[in-house]
């Protein structure tokens, strides 16, 4: 079965406290990317990445670090976590060479920074 | 780059109703849009989509509609039953993986 599998499903940390929200795929799709869901803003691009060791910065990337090392993998890291930083956060692959290109969503990390 | 709007952000219809959500997009070279819902608790998945060389799809109940001069794009429901109750959300890609998304229209279907 198709999987993106995101960890933790919810978070609940302080200021400062660096913290890493893993993501995994078992696609073997070459990108993969972040996004953060806040209320009113929809989806918005934290980071992304057309391949291994390659990544680059979407519309939102101050605040976060990635890395991509193997293909299935693809952490968001947060080294110092700010209250603004308190968002749902999505990982995404997208498929490419079939019938529809379509984009695979995790089941999300809530994070609350205190 | 690329600017999706999308309208409108909330949408409360009747069981049996139809629903329209329209998207409007800004570079003219975008040729995908895919349309994905999110239910509670859960990722976005993807419902419908449409490429820049066809007007119309269908699938069962809902449909989308391309206006490529005009540039937007349309998601329809017809005969909508509770479990549509979900946020919706459009998207415009071009050349590049990257698509942009529409800020969601949350649509909620009364009994």
């Amino acid at each position: 079965e198709a999987q993106v599998t995101q960890n933790p499903r919810y978070l609940i940390t302080v200021t400062g406290k660096k913290l890493t929200v893993t993501c995994s795929q078992n696609m073997n799709h070459e990108y993969m990317s972040w996004y953060r869901q806040d209320p009113g803003l929809g989806l918005r691009q934290i980071y992304y990445s057309m391949n291994v060791e390659v990544t680059d910065k979407g519309d939102v990337p101050e605040g976060y670090k990635v890395s991509r090392k193997e293909k299935r993998n693809f952490p968001l890291i947060l080294e110092s976590p700010s209250p603004n930083q308190t968002s749902l956060y999505f990982c995404a692959t997208l498929g490419r060479g079939e019938r529809t290109d379509t984009q695979y969503f995790g089941p999300g990390t809530r994070l609350t920074v205190l | 780059g690329e600017n999706v709007e999308q309208h409108p952000s909330t949408l409360s219809v009747q069981e049996g109703d139809s629903a329209v959500i329209k998207c409007t997009y800004s570079d003219s070279a975008s040729n995908y849009f895919p349309w994905y819902k999110q239910e509670l608790g859960k990722g976005p998945q993807l419902i419908i989509d449409i490429r820049s060389n066809v007007g119309e799809k269908k699938d069962q109940r809902i449909a989308v509609t391309l206006n490529k001069t005009a540039k937007h794009f349309s998601l329809h429901i017809t005969e909508t039953q509770p479990e549509d109750s979900a946020v919706y959300f459009c998207a415009a890609r071009g050349g590049s993986y990257i698509p942009t998304f529409g800020r969601g229209t949350s649509l909620i279907v009364h009994p």
